[in-house]
C-alpha cells in the first residue's frame, strides 16, 4: 500500500464547475497535509496546508481533512483553464512541512 | 515571498561524467534543504535531507556515494551526481523551509538532467 494515494486521472471538468480531488494516506500519525499544484515541466507550488479536521477555505480552494478516514480532499470552485495541472497531495508526520511524502498526483483538465 | 533558485535549469551530459546542481535560498537562511527526484509521470521522491554544517541524511535506497550533497552555507546546498548514467536522467528539485514558516516548503524551479 502506498503511503499517499491519489487517482492519477485525468479528471476533466468544464470551465466554471467544481473540481474535486481526493487523497488517502496510510500512516495514522500523519499530522500535516498539503496540496501542491505542478504545471508540466515546473516545480510544485503550494496551494494549501491543513492540519485539523474539517474544512479550510482560501479563495476558490477548499481543503477538507478527515483524519478518522485518513482522507484529505481539495475542491476548486469556478474552475478555470489555468487550473489545468497536476495536483499533488503531500503528507508529513510532524507538524511541519519537512520531509514530505507525495502522492503521484491527479491531472486536472478544465475544458472550455 | 521567499525564493529558492537552482542552477543549472537543465543539463545534458555524457555517461560517466559528474554533474553538480546548486540550490540557493535567496532571501532567507536555510539550515535544512531537501533534494527530490521526479521521473516522468511519477511523483516527487525525497532523496536526502541536506543539513548545514553536517552530513546529509539519505533516504533508503539512495546511494550516498553517488549523490554527494554539500551544504556549505546557510543559503547554498549542492547535489553532485557522480558517474552519471542514463537511468539518472530525471528532474531534480530542491526545497527549503523558512524557519519562521514551518508549514511552507519553498521549491526551486528544478533541474532537468539528461544523461546520454
Amino acid at each position: 500500500q502506498k503511503e499517499v494515494e491519489q487517482n492519477s486521472g485525468p479528471l476533466s471538468v468544464p470551465e466554471g464547475a467544481i473540481a474535486s480531488l481526493n487523497c488517502t494516506y496510510s500512516d495514522r500519525v500523519s499530522q500535516s497535509f498539503f496540496w501542491y499544484r505542478q504545471y508540466s515541466g515546473k516545480s510544485p507550488e503550494l496551494i494549501m496546508s491543513i492540519y485539523s479536521n474539517g474544512d479550510k477555505e482560501d479563495g476558490r480552494f477548499t481543503a477538507q481533512l478527515n483524519k478518522a478516514s485518513q482522507y484529505v480532499s481539495l475542491l476548486i470552485r469556478d474552475s478555470q483553464p489555468s487550473d489545468s495541472a497536476t495536483y499533488l497531495c503531500a503528507v508529513n508526520k510532524d507538524g511541519t512541512a519537512s520531509k514530505l511524502t507525495f502522492g503521484t498526483g491527479t491531472r486536472l483538465q478544465v475544458t472550455l | 515571498g521567499a525564493v529558492v533558485s537552482q542552477h543549472p535549469s537543465w543539463v545534458i551530459c555524457k555517461s560517466g561524467t559528474s554533474v553538480k546542481i546548486e540550490c540557493r535560498s535567496l532571501d532567507f537562511q536555510a539550515t535544512t534543504m531537501f533534494w527530490y527526484r521526479q521521473f516522468p509521470k511519477q511523483s516527487l521522491m525525497l532523496m536526502a535531507t541536506s543539513n548545514e554544517g553536517s552530513k546529509a541524511t539519505y533516504e533508503q535506497g539512495v546511494e550516498k556515494d553517488k549523490f554527494l550533497i554539500n551544504h556549505a552555507s546557510l543559503t547554498l546546498s549542492t547535489l553532485t551526481v557522480t558517474s552519471a548514467h542514463p537511468e539518472d536522467s530525471s528532474f531534480y528539485i530542491c526545497s527549503a523551509p523558512r524557519a519562521v514558516e514551518t508549514d511552507t516548503q519553498y521549491f526551486g524551479p528544478g533541474t532537468r538532467l539528461t544523461v546520454l
